[in-house]
């Protein structure tokens, strides 16, 4: 069935230092990878995402990269700041319904001062 | 534009009760999703609706959960009647044709006593 499995489920990492989330996904007909982020009692937001045509992309401190042969694409935060902590979410897109995101089970991220 | 929008923010019911949550997605989004997340289960789809008409309800628990699309403005989420498990963050998200980005509301925050 379709999955996307999530690592780690929580990382605790200095100020300053990078973060990296790694995900894997099931389907090899998934084409579109987007990250969310979650502040406690907040709604999940969109931070960046990728298309399967890409094999990476930046913005700012953040980048996302896809390995499509392997079937895993990453998270990567640079340079870490404290308002960094927060549980971030990857998805990959349903091959069987295509407008349907498959969500992977968080990583709590925590940046400490 | 607004953004998403869901009433009520908190619920607190009793056992027995129905619930009805609402959402308003956002102006010329063809897609609209109902999620539930709950710390055990992390976010589950629950159904979604493409130009008001139900896709895909595979993730609706069971038949006390119903949802409808009157109008591309309005949907609902309807638990009747309600139970313990229940108890949850709902969100619901919307997205346009052809873009796959999902942008959430700020969620209802459900207790069933």
């Amino acid at each position: 069935g379709e999955n996307v499995e999530q690592h780690p489920s929580t990382l605790s990492v200095q100020e300053g230092d990078s973060a990296v989330i790694k995900c894997t996904y099931s389907d090899s007909a998934s084409n579109y990878f987007p990250w969310y982020k979650q502040e406690l009692g907040k709604r999940p937001q969109l931070i960046i995402d990728i298309r399967s045509n890409v094999g990476e992309k930046k913005d700012q401190r953040i980048a996302v990269t896809l390995n499509k042969t392997a079937k895993h694409f990453s998270l990567h935060i640079t340079e870490t700041q404290p308002e960094d902590s927060a549980v971030y979410f990857c998805a990959a897109t349903s091959s069987y319904n295509t407008d349907k995101l498959i969500f992977g089970t968080g990583t709590r991220l925590q940046v400490f001062p | 534009d607004a953004g998403v929008i869901q009433s009520p923010r908190h619920e607190v019911t009793e056992m027995g009760q129905e619930v009805t949550l609402r959402c308003k997605p956002i102006s010329g989004h063809d897609y609209l999703f109902w999620y539930r997340q709950t710390m055990m289960r992390g976010l589950e789809l629950l159904i979604y609706f493409n130009n008001n008409v139900p896709i895909d309800d595979s993730g609706m628990p069971e038949d006390r959960f119903s949802a409808k699309m009157p109008n591309a403005s309005f949907s609902t989420l309807k638990i009747q009647p309600s139970e313990p498990r229940d108890s949850a963050v709902y969100f619901c998200a919307s997205s346009q044709a052809g873009s796959y980005e999902q942008y959430f509301g700020p969620g209802t925050r459900l207790t069933v006593t």
